[in-house]
């Protein structure tokens, strides 16, 4: 079974520059989730979409990141333009069920972002 | 938000069991709890999860207390390969959106 698939695995650009990064849930799953871990915040969870639809993007931090989802197997997570400080990994993960379901969430392996 | 509450580090003899606790005094009668561990360099992965009873699975048990204020993980013996962070989190249902947030967590130490 092909998990949650990301890319890129790796990226390094110059602040200012737009980063897109990627995502291909696991088939079946309607949940997905864009989350960012660095050492000093942990696992922060970014936004939150259903069924394509984004059902809580409070974590996002500003303006300057944007997440879409336009179809159920593809998601997007855009910085633009980045900030050393957007140097973390980004992680996505995706679930079956809806809000009420408390299901197991499978977790991608990761994009590892550096903005220099 | 769902707050869970874990000590930072544990450490654990190889072969040995470990238990590793969780607080959860905010949790609502419709969350589950989940358990993920974090190995170096890796997305989380799903341990383990429950809703009221003790559950049991090729990895690990979870015990779950009577008032689902707490639980706690445990490794029937342990590994140097369980080496890894472990989160303890609450999976609202509630209508906001059942969102997974993840704490601080355990950084388990396996000692050969």
């Amino acid at each position: 079974d092909a998990g949650v698939i990301q890319s890129p695995r790796h990226e390094v650009t110059e602040m200012g520059q737009e980063v897109t990064l990627r995502c291909k849930p696991i088939s079946g799953h309607n949940s997905l989730f864009w989350y960012r871990q660095t050492m000093m915040r942990g696992l922060e969870l970014l936004i939150y979409f259903n069924n394509n639809v984004p059902i809580d993007d409070s974590g996002m931090p500003e303006d300057r990141f944007s997440a879409k989802m336009p179809n159920a197997s593809f998601s997007t997570l855009k910085i633009q333009p980045s900030e050393p400080r957007d140097s973390a990994v980004y992680f996505c993960a995706s679930r079956t069920g809806g809000p009420a379901s408390g299901n197991t969430i499978y977790f991608g392996e990761g994009s590892w972002l550096t903005v220099v | 938000d769902a707050k869970t509450t874990q000590p930072n580090s544990m450490e654990s003899n190889e072969e040995e069991p470990v238990h590793l606790p969780c607080n959860h005094s905010t949790i609502s009668g419709t969350d589950y709890i989940h358990w993920y561990r974090q190995l170096p360099s890796q997305g989380p992965e799903y341990v383990i999860h429950g809703l009221t009873s003790n559950v049991n699975n090729r990895m690990a048990s979870l015990a779950i207390a009577e008032d689902r204020k707490s639980s706690t993980l445990i490794l029937h013996r342990a590994t140097l390969r369980d080496a890894a962070v472990y989160y303890c989190i609450l999976g609202r249902t509630a209508n906001t959106g059942n969102q997974f947030y993840f704490g601080t967590g355990t950084s388990l130490t396996v000692i050969p």
